[in-house]
């Protein structure tokens, strides 16, 4: 079975900290996403990678960066955290051969 | 742009009252169109994928349908361990391996 781990399940973080999100998958996948999701706004995308070191904004890409050194880690990096970014964040990964996104259990990130 | 609306967006049945969910969605060309089922406070799991119209696939108490214009999610005499929020979301052609989701159906299923 495809495995996604997410390194943090609740962080609580004060405004202007900086927050790292990890996730690891095993499938050896060439795609990572992170969403976050919202009551009311569903998922929506904030970065993706289809290749280690190579990234792509999402629809929502503001207030974030991202990181891929390793092709089985995608990490998502809040530079200065704020109490808008309080949500479930959550990591995905895919291959291209096969649409469907596995994801990990989630991040719920509460900023003060 | 790809766009994915569910409804209902809530629905709530008795055990064994079988049902159906919605999904309807416009997409520059079909890549795939992708159920999940999301328990509270966790990731979504990962149902079904449907590429083409007519297409059909089952697992256990649910099976999902397409069209060239929504998708259908039926569940079959239903059991309380299937509430849960079900999510229907596309990959168009030019996405570039990206999913438009939807915001969910929250099914409650009493016992």
């Amino acid at each position: 079975d495809v495995k996604v781990t997410q390194s943090s399940r609740y962080l609580v973080k004060r405004t202007g900290e900086k927050v790292f999100l990890e996730c690891v998958q095993d499938m050896d996948h060439e795609n990572m996403f992170w969403y976050r999701q919202d009551p009311g706004l569903g998922l929506r995308l904030i970065y993706f990678s289809y290749d280690v070191k190579m990234k792509e904004k999402g629809d929502i890409p503001e207030g974030y960066s991202v990181s891929r050194e390793k092709k089985e880690r995608f990490s998502l990096i809040l530079e200065s955290a704020s109490t808008n970014q309080t949500s479930m964040y959550l990591c995905a990964s895919s291959s291209p051969s096969h649409g469907e996104l596995f994801f990990g259990e989630g991040s719920r990130l509460t900023v003060l | 742009e790809d766009q994915v609306t569910q409804s209902p967006e809530a629905l709530r049945l008795q055990e064994g009252e079988s049902s159906s969910l919605n999904c309807s969605y416009t997409v520059s060309g079909l890549r795939g169109l992708f159920w999940y089922r999301q328990d509270p406070g966790k990731g979504p799991e990962f149902l079904f994928t449907l590429y083409s119209a007519g297409e059909e696939k089952e697992k256990e108490r649910l099976k999902a349908t397409l069209t060239k214009k929504e998708s259908f999610l039926h569940i079959t005499a239903p059991k309380p361990e299937d509430s849960a929020t079900y999510l229907c979301a596309v990959q168009g052609r030019g996405s570039n391996y990206k999913l438009t989701f939807g915001k969910g159906t929250l099914l409650t299923v009493n016992p």
